[in-house]
């Protein structure tokens, strides 16, 4: 079954503890990319990544890195994770065509407390 | 970047059509228009997309006003598993960037 995966699906740290959300596709997609969703903000981009090794800023990247290793693969990680960073995190990826439809994973719920 | 405007929410009936309109004025040539959904606790959900025509797959259809700067999701017959956040957005050519706004809430009734 085509699909992108998240682990963890939830989970609660501590300030500054340094953790990492994965995300994988079976699709063979070019294109990956990082959400958070907010309420009464939507969903804003993090990063996002063209292709293996290239990586760019979305509209909210303070806070968070990425790499881009493997095709297959697209780490977000927290170096010093905020409260502020609580949030619902979603992995999407799809082809590089411009008109093709992301698929998204099911969401990872951050705490930080 | 381009933004889209959609009502905050609808309600609809069972079994009955429904038509979600977004407005997108400052869309560019190649912006594609693209449809997603949002069921409660899942990730967004692609449902449509397109450019200039209009386009019908198995979940909806797709009405894209001439001059690009509107644009109109169908439901042809609501069904509960359709009670949902819909939201239109515009795909950007270069950095294939989706924009989000925040959707229309669409209620179900049975």
């Amino acid at each position: 079954e085509a699909q992108v995966t998240q682990n963890p699906r939830y989970l609660i740290t501590v300030t500054g503890k340094k953790l990492t959300v994965t995300c994988s596709q079976n699709m063979n997609h070019e294109y990956m990319s990082w959400y958070r969703q907010d309420p009464g903000l939507g969903l804003r981009q993090i990063y996002y990544s063209m292709n293996v090794e290239v990586t760019d800023k979305g509209d909210v990247p303070e806070g968070y890195k990425v790499s881009r290793k493997e095709k297959r693969n697209f780490p977000l990680i927290l170096e010093s994770p905020s409260p502020n960073q609580t949030s619902l995190y979603f992995c999407a990826s799809s082809r590089l065509t411009t008109g093709d439809g992301y698929t998204f994973g099911s969401g990872t719920r951050l705490t930080v407390v | 970047d381009a933004k889209t405007t959609q009502p905050n929410s609808m309600e609809s009936n069972e079994e009955e059509p429904v038509h979600l309109p977004c407005n997108h004025s400052t869309i560019s040539g190649t912006d594609y228009i693209h449809w997603y959904r949002q069921l409660p606790s899942q990730g967004p959900e692609y449902v449509i997309h397109g450019l200039t025509s209009n386009v019908n797959n198995r979940m909806a259809s797709l009405a894209i006003a001439e001059d690009r700067k509107s644009s109109t999701l169908i439901l042809h017959r609501a069904t509960l598993r359709d009670a949902a956040v819909y939201y239109c957005i515009l795909r950007e050519s270069g950095n294939r960037k989706l924009i989000w706004g925040l959707g229309t809430s669409l209620a179900v009734n049975p």
